[in-house]
């Protein structure tokens, strides 16, 4: 069965950092690349950035620069996204998709989506 | 940056109604316009992609269709289970999701 398995909920204080992993499985993982995208409470979807799970490349959203890193565990078929400086804004549900595109986010799609993991930021 | 304008950003109707989603782009995004649905608690669910590809699995009462900068989400016959959120999301420079047309039931 093909899925993107997300960690559980996190809580965290101002200026923490977290760090959400999604572990794929049902296909191969390096054939594709990993998004993320994040929805605030009652907001939209959010574009965080993309990695290639071929070879690592990444791109991120301007807005995440400097704060977000995503990489992958290929032995494992994992993703991961940290980000850093957490704000009360960052309160959010944070979900890793399969994305089409292996070389670069441009023309992709996002076909598979984990369940999402919810990240609250609270002092 | 490319901004998403969906329209209306909410919609009430009624099983068997036809429903029509359109997205504008600020500028020329070619074909590279995917749809998406999202149910409460849900994660999205991918419907429809380069503009007027129906996904595996989606029903086709579902279409797509448009290019360059205006496109729409068709829904032929409105059936319970389709009362969601719908998101359009483009790829074509950078990546940008609509603000969302939110389908409620009349």
């Amino acid at each position: 069965q093909i899925h993107l398995l997300q960690s559980g909920a996190e809580v965290k204080k101002p200026g923490a950092s977290v760090k959400v992993s999604c572990k794929a499985s049902g296909y191969t993982f390096s054939s594709y690349g990993i998004t993320w995208v994040r929805q605030a409470p009652g907001q939209g979807l959010e574009w965080m950035g993309w990695i290639s799970a071929k070879n690592g490349n990444t791109k991120y959203a301007q807005k995440f620069q400097g704060r977000v890193t995503m990489t992958t565990d290929t032995a494992t078929s994992t993703a991961y996204m940290e980000l850093r400086s957490l704000r009360s804004d960052d309160t959010a549900a944070y979900y890793c998709t399969r994305d089409t595109q292996i070389f670069d986010p441009q023309y992709g799609y996002f076909d598979l989506w984990g369940r999402g993991t919810q990240v609250t930021v609270s002092s | 940056d490319i901004q998403m304008t969906q329209s209306p950003s909410s919609l009430s109707a009624s099983v068997g109604d036809r429903v029509t989603i359109s997205c504008r782009a600020s500028q020329t995004i070619i074909s590279f316009l995917n749809w998406y649905q999202q149910k409460p608690g849900e994660a999205p669910k991918l419907l429809i992609y380069a503009a007027s590809n129906l996904q595996s699995g989606v029903p086709s009462r579902f279409s797509g269709s448009g290019s360059g900068t205006d496109f729409t989400l068709t829904i032929s016959s409105l059936q319970p289970e389709d009362f969601a959120t719908y998101y359009c999301q483009q790829s074509y420079s950078s990546v940008n999701f609509g603000q969302g047309t939110r389908l409620e039931i009349k």
